[in-house]
């Protein structure tokens, strides 16, 4: 079965302190691993797709790397405006289904 | 129409009622998919649709839950006899035929049931 593990659950910076979140993924067959960002009473907002290990991709203040068991979501010098749940989720098969992990929560004060 | 629809946003009913929730995807999306979501947690998936035909269900899915896309276009996710446990943030999303894999998500539905 499917795993995604994301860590921290919780995370408090300081405006423009950098820092990363983590997901550990463990399935068969990857597809690709999403990025999607959650804010309160919303639906998740799509960041990223990454297909393969050693791909990076960058949007603004965040980037997200791959590896073969975990993805890297690197927020530099953070903004109030990035606060919000971030959430990775794994992708496999035909029937491109989602596995998410639990979120983690980023809380950026100003 | 530049996003996925959901409607009612917001839902509050009685243990043992029923309710329909709708979702338009976006147009010439045809893979429309449910996920359920509680405080806390990541989206879980519940079932998902190529054009009209329902291709997958999760175990999540019991008999009292029922989803359907006639003519492939909207979706409607019915609750039967709902319970307390059903309380979530029910999520719908699309993928376009061309683009595939990524999903695009509605601003979903809170149901609380009490």
């Amino acid at each position: 079965e499917d795993q995604v593990t994301q860590s921290p659950e919780a995370l408090r910076l300081q405006e423009g302190e950098s820092s990363s979140l983590n997901c550990s993924y463990t399935v068969s067959g990857l597809r690709g691993l999403f990025w999607y960002r959650q804010d309160p009473g919303k639906g998740p907002e799509f960041l990223f797709t990454l297909y393969s290990a050693g791909e990076e991709k960058e949007k603004e203040r965040l980037k997200a790397t791959l590896t073969k068991k975990e993805s890297f979501l690197h927020i530099t010098a953070p903004k109030p405006e990035d606060s919000a749940t971030y959430l990775c989720a794994v992708q496999r098969g035909s029937n491109y289904k989602l596995t998410f992990g639990k979120g983690t929560l980023l809380t950026v004060n100003p | 129409d530049t996003g996925v629809s959901q409607n009612p946003r917001h839902k509050i009913t009685k243990r043992g009622q029923n309710v329909t929730f709708r979702c338009d995807p976006i147009s010439e999306h045809n893979r429309l998919y449910w996920y359920r979501q509680t405080l806390g947690q990541g989206p879980e998936f519940l079932t998902y649709f190529q054009n009209e035909a329902q291709l997958e269900k999760s175990r999540l899915l019991s008999d009292r839950f029922s989803a359907e896309r006639p003519k492939g276009s909207f979706s409607t996710l019915e609750i039967q006899r709902t319970e307390q446990g059903d309380s979530a943030m029910y999520l719908c999303a699309s993928i376009h035929k061309a683009q595939a894999e990524t999903q695009y998500f509605g601003p979903g539905t809170r149901l609380l049931v009490l």
